[in-house]
């Protein structure tokens, strides 16, 4: 089974524009979460999509980011206008209540904004 | 107080010693919780899950103290290739499936 497939792996944009990062969960899961992780704050839950519906967007940082889950296959975090303190490696994750709710995470996306 | 508190380390152990890690929690109502390890630039991946009576892979023995929220993970005869960090997570059921990471404890297993 392929695991969660995040694309591109690496992103250099400049500021001001929009960046799109993408995730295919593993199939099956109907649970799926975007990190966001650097050196100073660890590892941050960003929002998470149960059965593609948004259920909790508490931890996005502010208006420049969004994201969708158009459905089961697919969901989008874009930022615009990204920003230099936007720089970090972004995770997506999935799981299943089938597996108790252990969460499998993509290999990440390193953004970085100049 | 953080919710997920590690031992920061780092620890710098030879090859082939036991060492062990400890994780306290603050949420009484937790009710999963899983060991991660994450190597350097790579993302988190599930080492254990970790049950109430306490659970063994291989090398790696997990134990979960309830009554005093703690979690602990003990590798046996320590290889190269374990060092990485080591993430302790906690779930909170109820209406999130949502994890909370600890910061981590770094592991540098030495020839």
């Amino acid at each position: 089974d392929a695991g969660v497939i995040q694309s591109p792996r690496h992103e250099v944009t400049e500021m001001g524009q929009e960046v799109t990062l993408r995730c295919k969960p593993i199939s099956g899961h109907d649970y799926l979460f975007w990190y966001r992780q650097t050196m100073m704050r660890g590892l941050e839950l960003l929002i998470y999509f149960n059965n593609n519906v948004p259920i909790d967007d508490s931890g996005m940082p502010e208006d420049r980011f969004s994201a969708k889950m158009p459905n089961a296959s697919f969901s989008t975090l874009k930022i615009q206008p990204s920003e230099p303190r936007d720089s970090a490696v972004y995770f997506c994750a999935s799981s299943s209540r089938d597996r108790s709710y252990e969460q499998y995470f993509g290999p990440g996306t390193r953004l970085t904004v100049t | 107080r953080k919710e997920v508190e590690q031992d920061p380390g780092p620890f710098n152990v030879p090859e082939g010693a036991t060492v062990a890690f400890n994780c306290t929690y603050s949420n009484s109502a937790s009710q999963s919780f899983f060991w991660y390890r994450q190597d350097c630039r790579k993302e988190p991946k599930l080492l254990m899950s970790v049950y109430s009576s306490g659970n063994e892979d291989g090398r790696f023995t997990a134990q979960l103290n309830r009554a005093s929220q703690y979690i602990s993970l003990l590798i046996r005869d320590s290889k190269l290739s374990d060092s990485a960090t080591y993430l302790c997570v906690v779930n909170d059921w109820g209406s999130a499936r949502q994890l909370t990471f600890g910061s981590g404890t770094q592991l540098t297993v030495l020839p």
